[in-house]
């Protein structure tokens, strides 16, 4: 069965202050490890796929980084509207037809002015 | 560009109800479609997917059941609701063979 599991569940951050979350996954065989953010009561936005270790992919403050067993985002000085919960999936290799991904429970980042 | 349309948004129903939660999407055809349900404290958890109309596979056996009467249509009902199917349920569209895009999503709360 394929596993996902988040940490921390909660990150309270200074403005500028930079950290990572970690996803770490156990799945038969990856097909992609996927980031997304989730404003409150909203669906997840995509951020990234990844597919390989040692893959690399960035987007402004973020960057998320993948190896054969876990994956890393990390937030380079962050700020207020960085303020969300970050998902974490893996996909594994396609069986019946479709892409289904499993999914982390989360880590809630906070970041404080 | 595809895009993703819930409804409705907001709803709360009584223990014993029926439930009918649209998802409709634009801008592509013969998509994969997805229903998740996110539950306080936990994970997305998927319910169903659908490679096409009236192919629906259903991942965790529940009260809930769904189906694809157009290409572009998922429909996810329920003939008599639960306490525990309070949630926010997502619908998701696959794009490029493998990247999953959410809607907005609909809560629903079970009294």
């Amino acid at each position: 069965e394929d596993q996902v599991t988040q940490s921390p569940e909660a990150l309270r951050l200074q403005e500028g202050e930079s950290s990572s979350l970690n996803c770490s996954y156990t799945v038969s065989g990856l097909r992609g490890l996927f980031w997304y953010r989730q404003d409150p009561g909203k669906g997840p936005e995509f951020l990234f796929t990844l597919y390989s270790a040692g893959e690399e992919k960035e987007k402004e403050r973020l960057k998320a980084t993948l190896t054969k067993k876990e994956s890393f985002l990390h937030i380079t000085a962050p700020k207020p509207e960085d303020s969300a919960t970050y998902l974490c999936a893996v996909q594994a290799l396609p069986g019946a037809g479709s892409y289904q991904l499993t999914f982390g429970k989360g880590t809630k980042l906070s970041v404080i002015p | 560009s595809q895009t993703i349309h819930q409804w409705p948004a907001t709803l709360v129903q009584p223990v014993g109800s029926p439930l009918s939660l649209e998802c409709t999407v634009e801008g592509t055809s013969n998509p994969n479609l997805y229903w998740y349900r996110q539950a306080a404290g936990r994970g997305l958890q998927l319910l169903f997917y659908s490679v096409g109309i009236g192919q629906i596979s259903s991942e965790v056996p529940q009260n809930l059941s769904a189906s694809r009467p157009q290409d572009r249509q998922f429909i996810l009902s329920s003939k008599k609701l639960l306490l525990s199917d309070s949630g926010f349920y997502l619908c998701g569209l696959e794009i490029l063979g493998n990247t999953i895009y959410f809607g907005e999503g609909s809560w629903l709360t079970v009294v």
